[in-house]
């Protein structure tokens, strides 16, 4: 049930672009992106709820495929703030939320 | 307030001890989840109470017990763990437990058994 995520890492140095994606065998009911620092709380990113839809906010941005089976997060022009595990996450029948594989994502200078 | 309060931060504790693990939250969240997070992995459902009542257990062995005494607060029991325990449990809850609104998260209790 776990969505799954690539890459399983990325190395990106200030001011490059990253990709993240996550995938399912089964339609999503919906798909959030959180960031997790280490040692800290996962951080809550974005919701995309429809097929075909796209969000954004800053240089952070999302879409979901029309057959809500696959979703991704955009980076662009990263900061070093940007560094953390991403997680896409869904809950596919409601309030069971399951988190997928995760994407270390580390930024250098 | 858009917090959840999880104490203690950390925890340690013997395989014969009984310990509580406290959660709480004053956004009128009625959706409250227990998970578990292991090192480099992602956070694992354990449980989750809607509307005060336990709607999903994710199979967990039973030395962990969830309580929801009321809508704002959420326990977690602790009885006989085992080392391989040892991990960060973290409390998050939403709206309404419907899956299309966002998770907020406490910043989690380190719990290490020995």
């Amino acid at each position: 049930q776990q969505p799954v995520q690539s890459p399983q890492a990325v190395i990106l140095r200030e001011g490059e672009d990253a990709v993240i994606n996550c995938s399912s065998s089964k339609a999503l009911y919906s798909v959030h992106w959180y960031r997790q620092k280490h040692g800290e709380a996962p951080v809550f990113l974005m919701i995309l709820l429809k097929g075909g839809e796209q969000k954004g906010h800053d240089k952070i941005s999302a879409s979901f495929n029309e057959k809500k089976q696959q979703s991704s997060l955009y980076l662009t022009a990263s900061q070093l703030s940007y560094s953390g595990t991403y997680f896409c996450g869904t809950g596919y029948t409601g309030n069971q939320f399951y988190f997928g594989t995760g994407t270390s994502l580390t930024v250098i200078p | 307030d858009t917090e959840v309060t999880q104490t203690p931060k950390h925890l340690v504790m013997g395989m014969t001890n009984k310990k509580s693990l406290k959660c709480e939250q004053h956004m009128g969240h009625r959706a409250m989840y227990w998970y578990k997070q292991k090192a480099k992995k992602p956070p694992e459902l354990m449980f989750v109470y809607s509307y005060e009542k336990l709607s999903i257990n994710e199979s967990v062995p039973s030395r962990f017990s969830p309580e929801c005494p009321n809508s704002s607060l959420l326990n977690l029991h602790l009885h006989a763990l085992q080392p391989e325990d040892s991990a960060l449990y973290l409390c998050a809850s939403s709206q309404d437990g419907t899956g299309i609104e966002k998770l907020f998260f406490g910043s989690g209790t380190q719990l290490s058994v020995l």
